[in-house]
């Protein structure tokens, strides 16, 4: 079964901590993305990676294809940064040639 | 200037009844996508399609159809309304090459009562 697994599920900090988002899946891919959702609902796409490692301001990713992980860090974290953090993955093998996504990371970030 | 954009945002209906939503997008792509969210946020893909061909996730009822008249636009139609569909319906845009970045609209949120 083609499963991607995310962790922590909740997630709460303070402002200005070091925060690490993890995603696991099970089979081969060909590009894995981060997006986050806000609390209005929107979806927006933060990073695509097939591997290697992205950065975009305080936004890190990084993919170990061998090991079919992936993280997203943020720095210097800030309260609008509180949103659902969904990890997506495009499976090589076909299906519906859409994303399976994960059940995301809701985190809440303190001032 | 929204790239993907869908209407309505807010959906209130009965059971039983038909029902469109509409997505355009003005980003030049070639695949277009509707995502289903549940209750407990979790998204799954129901429909792709590019102009080769239509990709339907297995699990998706037929009561649930895609229709696109041109590249930009991809609607979701459905038919005979049930309480289980109340969810938000995302639809989103791609390149149809895997290393691209997809697009999403704001979402349609759906109530069936």
């Amino acid at each position: 079964k083609n499963e991607v697994e995310q962790s922590p599920q909740n997630l709460t900090a303070q402002e200005g901590e070091f925060i690490t988002i993890n995603c696991s899946y099970s089979v081969g891919i060909s590009a894995l993305h981060w997006l986050q959702q806000h609390p209005g609902g929107g979806i927006v796409s933060l990073f695509m990676l097939s591997s290697g490692k992205k950065k975009h301001g305080r936004l890190i990713a990084t993919i170990n294809i061998q090991e079919k992980h992936s993280s997203l860090h943020i720095t210097a974290s800030h309260p609008r940064d509180s949103a659902v953090y969904i990890c997506a993955v495009r499976y090589s093998g076909g299906g519906a040639d859409g994303l399976t996504f994960g059940k995301g990371t809701h985190l809440i970030i303190q001032p | 200037d929204t790239a993907v954009s869908q209407t309505p945002k807010y959906l209130v209906t009965q059971m039983g009844n038909d029902k469109s939503i509409k997505c355009e997008q003005n980003l030049g792509h070639d695949t277009m996508y509707w995502y289903k969210q549940d209750s407990k946020k979790f998204l799954k893909i129901m429909f792709s399609y590019n102009n080769k061909e239509l990709i339907i996730n297995e699990t998706v009822p037929n009561r649930f159809s895609p229709k696109s008249p041109d590249k930009a636009h991809l609607n979701l139609h459905i038919n005979s309304l049930e309480l289980g569909d109340s969810a938000v319906y995302f639809c989103a845009s791609s390149q149809q090459h895997a290393g691209n970045t997809i697009y999403f609209g704001e979402g349609s949120w759906l109530t069936v009562v």
